[in-house]
C-alpha cells in the first residue's frame, strides 16, 4: 500500500516568513495529492490539491509543487499569519487516501 | 455544495455498550464513503471503505465484527462500535466521494467518542 512520509513534524515561524512542508510517497499509481489544514477537534479542510499531470499550483499565499519522478511534493505558505497556525496533512490518493503524519505549524506574532 | 454531516458530534457511552455514528452526504450522492479514526496528536487512519449496497472493505488490523459499517443508501453510511472499550475512545471522521468518477473526498465534522 501507499506510504506517505511528512517532514517536519513541527514548524515554528515568525509572522510574515514562509513555511515549507515536504512529503514523499511510495506508490507510483498515486495521482492526486491534496493538502489539508486541521484545527483542534475539527474536520480536515482542503486547502490546495495537485494532480499528477501538473508540476506546480498556486492559490494566493499557498503553493504546492510535485516531482513525480522523485515522488516528492511540497507545500509552501508565504507571508504567514497567526491564523495559519494549525496541523497540516499531506496525502496521496490512488483510490484510497493515505495521510502523512502531520506538521504542527505555529506562527509567532 | 459537497456537504457531509455526522451525528452525533459527541457521545459518551459505558464500556460494553454499542454506539452508532451516522454519516450523511447532504447535497450529493456518495457511491463511496470512508471511515477514519484519529487519536490525539496523530494522523487520520483509514478504518474501512464502504460502497453503497456492498460489504465494507476493512483495513488490516481493524476488526470487522467490532466496527460494523452499513452503507445502505447513496447518502448514508453508519459505523457501529460494538462492545465499546475505553481504548475505542477516539475522534471518528467519515468522508464521502461523489459518484461520477470524482477523486476528491469530502469530510464530515467528526464524532468524538468517549467510552467510560
Amino acid at each position: 500500500g501507499e506510504n506517505v512520509e511528512q517532514h517536519p513534524s513541527t514548524l515554528s515561524v515568525q509572522e510574515g516568513d514562509s513555511a515549507v512542508i515536504k512529503c514523499t510517497y511510495s506508490d507510483s499509481a498515486s495521482n492526486y495529492f491534496p493538502w489539508y489544514k486541521q484545527e483542534l477537534g475539527k474536520r480536515p479542510q482542503l486547502i490546495i490539491d495537485i494532480r499528477s499531470n501538473v508540476g506546480e499550483k498556486k492559490d494566493q499565499r499557498i503553493a504546492v509543487t510535485l516531482n513525480k519522478t522523485a515522488k516528492h511534493f511540497s507545500l509552501h505558505i508565504t507571508e504567514t499569519q497567526p491564523e495559519d497556525s494549525a496541523v497540516y496533512f499531506c496525502a496521496a490518493v490512488d483510490y484510497k487516501l493515505s495521510f502523512g503524519a502531520g506538521t504542527t505549524v505555529t506562527v509567532r506574532a | 455544495g459537497a456537504v457531509v454531516s455526522q451525528h452525533p458530534s459527541r457521545v459518551i457511552c459505558k464500556s460494553g455498550t454499542s454506539v452508532k455514528i451516522e454519516c450523511r452526504s447532504l447535497d450529493f450522492q456518495a457511491t463511496t464513503m470512508f471511515w477514519y479514526r484519529q487519536f490525539p496528536k496523530q494522523s487520520l487512519m483509514l478504518m474501512a471503505t464502504s460502497n453503497e449496497g456492498s460489504k465494507a472493505t476493512y483495513e488490516q488490523g481493524v476488526e470487522k465484527d467490532k466496527f460494523l459499517i452499513n452503507h445502505a443508501s447513496l447518502t448514508l453510511s453508519t459505523l457501529t462500535v460494538t462492545s465499546a472499550h475505553p481504548e475505542d475512545s477516539s475522534f471518528y471522521i467519515c468522508s464521502a466521494r461523489a459518484r461520477g468518477g470524482h477523486i476528491e473526498q469530502y469530510f464530515g465534522p467528526g464524532t468524538r467518542l468517549t467510552v467510560t
